[in-house]
């Protein structure tokens, strides 16, 4: 059972232009949702994170809107460039005691072309 | 700080063969992530460590697989007897001490280590 719901698979934007991936989720006692950058042959490197007290959190060009009610939250990158070019995980997670499991997405590849 | 090091970085071996997996977390972090990323799965937490105790084993896909922590800067991953289907690239990943409840969490991931069983 796929928790949190992700997307599109893939997405191709030109230069300049918005990227939007989306995700779902379902466990309304998630309390932080990050966002996951891994470009080829790397490991995922945490992009911007946000939590369900805020509707919106910005960091440069990207952007994380979270609606609660529908327990939807989308990544936006403004200004795509080649370089945003990577796979893109969404995930979920709950403070369990001193522990937190993320529950991932299955990834949007995202190619920005020039 | 050199990040989470994996060894080795890629694995070519012959079904039937043990495996095994290495990863040094970042110095001072108290959780370790073990996770298998592959196409049609995506990215599948394996078991998790809290202060090198094994929190959450249920992700290990069946008794072939085993991780032990012995000591906060070394973890492994075995699989024995590895199977083709076990091809995949493992992330090890660790994560700093929880800051309270507004503690971020953040899982710092090594470069993976893309395994091949043949």
């Amino acid at each position: 059972q796929q928790q949190v719901k992700q997307s599109p698979q893939s997405l191709i934007v030109q230069k300049g232009g918005i990227s939007i991936i989306n995700c779902a989720y379902e466990n309304t006692a998630f309390d932080y949702f990050p966002w996951y950058q891994q470009f080829p042959g790397k490991g995922p490197a945490l992009l911007i994170a946000i939590r369900p007290d805020v509707s919106e959190k910005k960091e440069g060009r990207f952007t994380i809107s979270f609606n609660k009610s529908a327990k939807q939250f989308s990544l936006h990158i403004m200004d795509s460039q080649p370089g945003d070019s990577a796979t893109y995980f969404c995930a979920a997670s709950r403070r369990a005691g001193n522990n937190r499991k993320l529950i991932w997405g299955l990834g949007t590849s995202l190619a920005v072309n020039p | 700080d050199a990040g989470v090091i994996q060894s080795p970085r890629h694995e070519v071996t012959e079904m039937g063969q043990e495996v095994t997996l290495r990863c040094k977390p970042i110095s001072g972090h108290n959780s370790l992530f073990w996770y298998r990323q592959t196409m049609m799965r995506g990215l599948e937490l394996l078991i998790y460590f809290n202060n090198n105790v094994p929190i959450d084993d249920s992700g290990m896909p069946e008794d072939r697989f085993s991780a032990k922590m012995p000591n906060a800067s070394f973890s492994t991953l075995k699989i024995q007897p590895s199977e083709p289907r076990d091809s995949a690239v493992y992330f090890c990943a660790s994560s700093p001490q929880n800051r309270g409840l507004l503690g971020t969490d953040t899982q710092y991931f090594g470069p993976g280590t893309r395994l091949t069983v043949l």
